[in-house]
């Protein structure tokens, strides 16, 4: 069964800086897809970036870019020039692509922006 | 652009009761997922349904069940309410089971308190 694993709970970075969330999966499945998802206080549940496993060119969405690295099966999310809009809950989310296409998600990791 | 539609937003039961909530998918997406999503904890699969047949099972409950109708929109039923339900229930759509971009689209959830 595959497993996603978000190492930090909790995370501050002063606005306007940058900062990385960890995120770590196993699986035996050599094609899937990773996310990255943002709940802010509304508890609505936001896609912030994807990464398909065949691709080797890291995902990017403006501020927010991932380090994806296959054989370490690491897929951290960088987000640059921290906005206080960018406080929220990030968890980071698997998905099979051939098959259980539901989503796999990791405990998660409270992001604060220092004003 | 329309978005996943929830209802009702919030719901209130007492103990051994009763809850229907409603899903009505990004029009033309044929597949819905239900996740549960406790205080503080990540959200958890529960079931998913394609082309109104159920296409994945998770952690669901007996006590609940769920179907999809011929017009798409989801229903997930749950009987005999305990304190351990209260939850924020998310339905997702996309548009095959891979999806297109391979993305789920998130409603805004419908939080249910037992008490």
């Amino acid at each position: 069964a595959q497993t996603v694993t978000q190492s930090q709970p909790e995370m501050s970075v002063q606005e306007a800086e940058t900062v990385t969330l960890s995120c770590t999966y196993d699986t035996s499945e050599s094609d899937y897809y990773l996310f990255w998802y943002k709940q802010p206080p509304s508890r609505q549940m936001i896609l912030v970036i994807r990464q398909e496993a065949y691709k080797q060119q890291n995902a990017t969405e403006n501020r927010f870019s991932v380090n994806f690295q296959k054989a370490a099966k690491s897929f951290s999310l960088k987000i640059s020039d921290s906005q206080l809009g960018d406080a929220a809950m990030y968890f980071c989310a698997y998905r099979s692509a051939h098959s259980n296409y539901q989503l796999i998600w990791g405990a998660g990791t409270k992001l604060i922006i220092k004003p | 652009a329309a978005g996943v539609i929830q209802s009702p937003r919030h719901l209130i039961k007492e103990k051994r009761e009763t809850a229907t909530l409603k899903c009505y998918p990004i029009p033309r997406h044929d597949t819905v997922y239900w996740y549960q999503q406790g205080p503080g904890q990540d959200p958890q699969f529960l079931i998913s349904f394609y082309e109104k047949m159920q296409s994945d099972k998770g952690s669901i409950p007996d006590r609940f069940s769920a179907q999809q109708f011929s017009d798409y929109h989801s229903e997930l039923n749950m009987s005999s309410l305990e304190l351990g339900d209260s939850a924020l229930y998310f339905c997702a759509s996309s548009l095959g089971l891979a999806g297109v971009g391979n993305e789920q689209f998130f409603g805004p959830g419908t939080r249910l308190t037992v008490l």
